[in-house]
């Protein structure tokens, strides 16, 4: 079946980098762009960015513009999420999406989820 | 950038119908997703395109847009729905999307 199968939990001192892997499975990978969204402890949903696992082109939401990077490698069927400048306020779930059709579209595929902890 | 608002809390017994609505300016142009979250899991896609249910969902999650408000609305209410839900839209004329998902709302099962 379709899966997002991400890595396990990190924890980060501020000031660090962090890099968040998605593994797809179950379709063709460079079909569908992959999102990647956060949530902060009791917070809402928060888009950072996608990347057309195709073209490998990126598109990042301006709150972090600067700080994070999407990669993909297409051979591992894997998306990277690379966030720096880790400061408390980036501790949250941090998950991969698969959209339906098109880039901008609901996602219909969550990976499970991956807590960064960010604390000195 | 677009503004999706959501009631932060809607309570309903068993059995009865719960609405859950979801404000944005003229968002019946816009399409809609819905998205059904328990505490430590992964957001569930319940409706799609304002009223399209993804196969695995039952017929009870039904959705609806216009003017200003779209609504997820969930008959004869059941206990596991207890969870909290997220509108989400994509603000198509925009080349640098902002808020994509409204503030969630809680929905308790009396």
């Amino acid at each position: 079946q379709v899966q997002l199968v991400q890595s396990g939990a990190e924890v980060k001192k501020p000031g660090a980098s962090v890099k968040v892997s998605c593994k797809a499975s179950g379709y063709t990978f460079t079909t569908h762009a992959i999102h990647w969204v956060r949530q902060a402890p009791g917070q809402r949903l928060e888009l950072m960015g996608w990347i057309n696992a195709g073209t490998g082109k990126t598109k990042y939401l301006e709150n972090f513009q600067g700080r994070v990077t999407i990669t993909r490698d297409t051979a591992a069927s894997t998306v990277y999420m690379d966030l720096s400048s880790l400061r408390s306020e980036d501790t949250a779930v941090y998950y991969c999406a698969r959209p339906v059709v098109v880039a901008r579209d609901a996602f219909d595929i969550w990976g499970q989820g991956t807590l960064v902890t960010v604390s000195s | 950038s677009y503004v999706l608002t959501q009631p932060p809390s809607v309570s309903v017994a068993p059995g009865k119908t719960a609405r859950i609505t979801c404000g944005g300016n003229n968002i019946e142009t816009q399409s809609v997703h819905w998205y059904q979250q328990k505490p430590g899991q992964a957001p569930v896609l319940v409706i799609y395109y304002d009223s399209d249910r993804p196969s695995g969902i039952p017929e009870r999650f039904s959705g609806s847009n216009s003017g200003n408000t779209a609504t997820l609305t969930i008959s004869r209410v059941e206990a596991g729905d207890e969870a909290d839900y997220y509108c989400q839209v994509w603000d198509s004329d925009s080349d640098h999307p902002g808020e994509v998902f409204g503030g969630g709302t809680k929905l308790t099962v009396l």
